[in-house]
């Protein structure tokens, strides 16, 4: 067990609808991470939050959006869905902002768009 | 030309072996590298992190960093059939990962 949390396990949804995925890092981590895992396909990382605010930003689309809350987790939200939206999405955390210590991954989402 | 360059294979080999799996990178500003196990559809796990070039061993594990040929593998000693997994390095800053070694690993 990582520490991080992520909820829900399982998300069915239809395309078009709005989705948002729920995401605790380990106690005393500042930074957090989401990536998308396509089937058979590698991590694509979407942004990264540390201590509140955007640090790095990845190839996530405008239809996606994320925010990290004072008591550091973090929500990312999905509009518009389409079918190759399908997939896992993972949230991460670091104590630090670089990450240079290694990322702690949580179980994933996974989010199947009908 | 990917910042991270890794053979997705896959890669079988027959329990006890050694294994080695290998990176490369084109950003020579990378000094952090790491290394990440991942069960099918399970969240990645940190293995190994490592900081410039050299060695860094871990049970039956050992990562090396070669920075003058951008050249970063692990090694697995005596391998198990429960190190089958998909391989993923990492390196530098946020989310800079290879797509992942499959690994099988047959009794």
């Amino acid at each position: 067990d990582s520490g991080v949390t992520q909820t829900p396990k399982h998300l069915i949804t239809a395309t078009g609808q709005r989705v948002t995925l729920r995401c605790s890092p380990r106690s005393g981590d500042l930074s957090v991470y989401w990536y998308q895992q396509s089937l058979d396909q590698g991590l694509q990382f979407l942004i990264q939050y540390y201590n509140g605010e955007e640090r790095a930003k990845g190839n996530i689309l405008e239809r996606f959006s994320a925010q990290q809350f004072p008591d550091l987790h973090s929500e990312l939200n999905l509009s518009s869905l389409e079918l190759g939206d399908s997939a896992l999405y993972f949230c991460a955390s670091s104590v630090e902002g670089q990450g240079t210590a290694g990322q702690f991954f949580g179980p994933g989402t996974r989010l199947t768009v009908l | 030309q990917k910042e991270v360059e890794q053979d997705p294979g896959p890669l079988s080999v027959p329990e006890g072996a050694i294994v080695s799996l290998n990176c490369t990178y084109s950003n020579s500003a990378f000094q952090y590298f790491m290394w990440y196990r991942q069960y099918s559809r399970k969240g990645p796990e940190l293995l190994m992190y490592t900081y410039s070039s050299g060695n860094k061993e871990d049970g039956r594990f050992t990562a090396q960093v070669d920075k003058s040929s951008k050249y970063i593998s692990l090694f697995i000693r005596d391998s198990q059939p429960s190190d089958s997994a998909t391989y993923l390095c990492a390196m530098g800053a946020g989310g800079r990962f290879g797509a992942g070694t499959r690994l099988t690993v047959k009794p």
